[in-house]
């Protein structure tokens, strides 16, 4: 089953202009992550976010999480044409041990010229 | 370094055959996972392993899938008798879990294999 739903489904900006990406999850977490998915390929990690923590950045990411919403943002900046690609949330939880992720239904982006 | 290596890329068989899609870990790593990937359903864990041990396999659709770790660089996730609906891209992802951190490593996935079940 799906923890996480993303919003928008689909984005379509401008090269330069910022991309925000919104996750909204039903459980408690111990973390959450940010992949990317380009097309035909399998998922890259770009940022984790550790649920103690409310803000992180890595280049031109910048995730929040806030944890009494059960919800969490991906801003990537000055975005290039690059970036088009599928950007998914995943929580992380304890319940049964081990590094399990659960996903969510994912944010198209397509950053264009 | 080597990523996750997957195996085929890609696979078309008819309903009925068996199907076998193989996964090399990253080297050191200690957990495995298998994902589904469709339109509908979106990514879905299968199966995963610790240490080479099924931990969890509430994921698996039924008794036509099943996986095996025989040892720590090599996985695979079998389909038996295979069917149209079982049509997705199959992903294997690694990570390393060690000790009260484990749950914060990042998964690294290989790039699928797009099975089409005719």
């Amino acid at each position: 089953s799906q923890q996480g739903e993303e919003d928008p489904q689909a984005l379509s900006i401008q090269e330069g202009e910022n991309a925000t990406m919104n996750c909204s999850y039903k459980t408690s977490i111990n973390n959450l992550q940010w992949y990317r998915q380009n097309s035909g390929r399998g998922l890259v990690h770009l940022i984790l976010i550790r649920s103690n923590e409310r803000e992180k950045h890595s280049g031109r990411l910048r995730v929040t999480l806030d944890t009494s919403k059960k919800s969490s943002s991906l801003l990537i900046t000055a975005s290039r044409a690059a970036d088009t690609a599928s950007y998914f949330c995943a929580t992380v939880d304890f319940t049964g041990g081990g590094n399990k992720l659960t996903f969510g239904t994912g944010t198209q982006l397509k950053v264009e010229l | 370094d080597a990523g996750v290596i997957q195996s085929p890329r890609h696979e078309v068989t008819e309903m009925g055959q068996e199907v076998t899609l193989r996964c090399k870990p990253i080297s050191g790593h200690n957990s495995l996972f298998w994902y589904r990937q469709t339109m509908m359903r979106g990514l879905e864990l299968l199966i995963y392993f610790n240490n080479n041990v099924p931990i969890d396999d509430s994921g698996m659709p039924e008794d036509r899938f099943s996986a095996k770790m025989p040892n720590a660089s090599f996985s695979t996730l079998k389909i038996q008798p295979s069917e149209p609906r079982d049509s997705a891209v199959y992903f294997c992802a690694s990570s390393l879990a060690q000790g009260e951190v484990y749950s914060n490593q990042p998964q690294h996935f290989g790039d699928g294999t797009r099975l089409s079940i005719l």
